[in-house]
Formats: structure tokens, C-alpha cells, sequence
């Protein structure tokens, strides 16, 4: 069966530091993505980042990138020089069996302090 | 700019009432989908519809029904509201092709006594 599992409930970072958040995923399909959403208090969705199954080189959108290994089945979200707005809850997610449907991962809440 | 917008941010509804979640997305996109979202268990799919009139079922769509007579609007009905069902309601839309993100509104948080 298709599962994401984030394994940090909860992460701390110092505001100008990097922080990696954790995401394994396990499927037999050969084609799928993977995709990171930020939630903040207010509570919407926003797409961080994407990297495709046949994607050669990792997914970068500015201070957002998305570290891939496939053999691993790993799809870590690394954010550079972290800032005070960036505390959220953070969600992995893939597609499935070539379909548009996502299953979610429970979620890592970051918080930044000063 | 892209947008979803959900009828209500908040609602309190009684055991045994018929509830409907409405949501309107303007960027034509032909997926529509509803998720629950509850403490340690992320978003959970309820129903997904792909194109006007079709509908698929989510992993949990026990208790909830879905209507979608127009491309822009995806219907959430609660038939008999139950405390079980106490959660926050998020809508997404997003284009045709498994590569393609999903857009949210800002999520109903249904509250059932």
C-alpha cells in the first residue's frame, strides 16, 4: 500500500539556520510525485515544491529544495537560512497509481525562534 | 491570482442535521477534491471529482455525500451530522495530470454538538 510517513512530529530551528524535514514514502509504481505544503495558523495550504519519479536533478524553488533519493525512497525538504515566517506546520505528499489524488503525511510543525 | 474559496470558516451544526460545505474555485481547473484534516493524522481524502457530474470516493467517504452540477463548484453534504465529523474541512483544486499541485482554500472548521 502507498504511505508517507514524516517521523519528527515537531523540529526547533534558530532563525538564519537550515533545517531538514524528513519524508520516506513506499509505492511500487514506477511514476509518482512528491510534493511539500506549508500550513501556517491561519490554516491554508500552500504548495512549496514538486519533483517528478524520472526527475534527474532535485527540486529547487528558492530557499525550498527537496532533497531526493529514490533508492532510499526519500524526499526530505531542506529550507536554507530559515525566517520567523517560515513556523508551520509542513506536509510531504505523493500522488497515486497514476492518478491525481495525493495521500498526505501527518505533518512536522516547525517553529523558528530568534 | 488563483482561488478557492470555502462558504464558511466556521460552523456549528447539531447532531441529526443535513450540513453542506460549498466550495468555488475560478481558475477552470477540472479536479476538484475534499479532505478532512485532524490532530496527528494529516489530510485524509473524502471524495474527488474530475470533471462535472463525476465523482470518486476518498479513503473515508462513510457519512458524506458530494455534488458537482458545474465545473467551478464542489459540494460537501454531511446527510446526518454526527460528533464524529467535528473537524476541519479543506477543498482543493487543481489541473488534470498527477504533476500538477493542488490549490486550497482557507478550510471550514465544522463543529458538530
Amino acid at each position: 500500500a502507498q504511505k508517507i510517513t514524516q517521523t519528527q512530529p515537531g523540529m526547533f530551528v534558530q532563525e538564519k539556520e537550515a533545517v531538514t524535514l524528513d519524508c520516506t514514502y513506499d509505492t511500487s509504481d514506477p511514476s509518482y510525485g512528491l510534493f511539500w505544503y506549508k500550513q501556517p495558523s491561519s490554516g491554508e495550504m500552500i504548495f512549496l515544491i514538486y519533483q517528478g519519479s524520472y526527475d534527474q536533478q532535485n527540486a529547487t524553488e528558492g530557499r525550498y529544495s527537496l532533497n531526493f533519493q529514490k533508492a532510499r525512497k526519500s524526499a526530505n525538504l531542506v529550507i536554507s537560512a530559515s525566517q520567523l515566517g517560515d513556523s508551520a506546520m509542513y506536509f510531504c505528499a505523493m500522488s497515486l497509481d497514476n492518478t491525481d489524488k495525493l495521500i498526505f503525511g501527518t505533518g512536522t510543525r516547525l517553529q523558528v525562534f530568534p | 491570482d488563483v482561488k478557492v474559496t470555502q462558504s464558511s470558516r466556521y460552523l456549528v451544526k447539531r447532531t441529526g442535521e443535513k450540513v453542506f460545505l460549498e466550495c468555488v474555485q475560478d481558475m477552470d481547473h477540472e479536479n476538484m477534491f475534499w479532505y478532512r484534516q485532524d490532530p496527528g493524522l494529516g489530510l485524509r481524502l473524502i471524495y474527488f471529482s474530475y470533471d462535472v457530474k463525476m465523482k470518486e470516493k476518498g479513503d473515508i467517504p462513510e457519512g458524506y455525500s458530494v455534488s458537482r452540477e458545474k465545473k467551478e463548484r464542489f459540494s460537501l453534504i454531511l446527510e446526518s451530522a454526527s460528533t464524529n465529523q467535528t473537524s476541519m474541512y479543506l477543498c482543493a483544486s487543481s489541473l488534470a495530470g498527477e504533476s500538477y499541485e493542488q490549490y486550497f482554500g482557507p478550510g471550514t472548521r465544522l463543529t458538530v454538538t
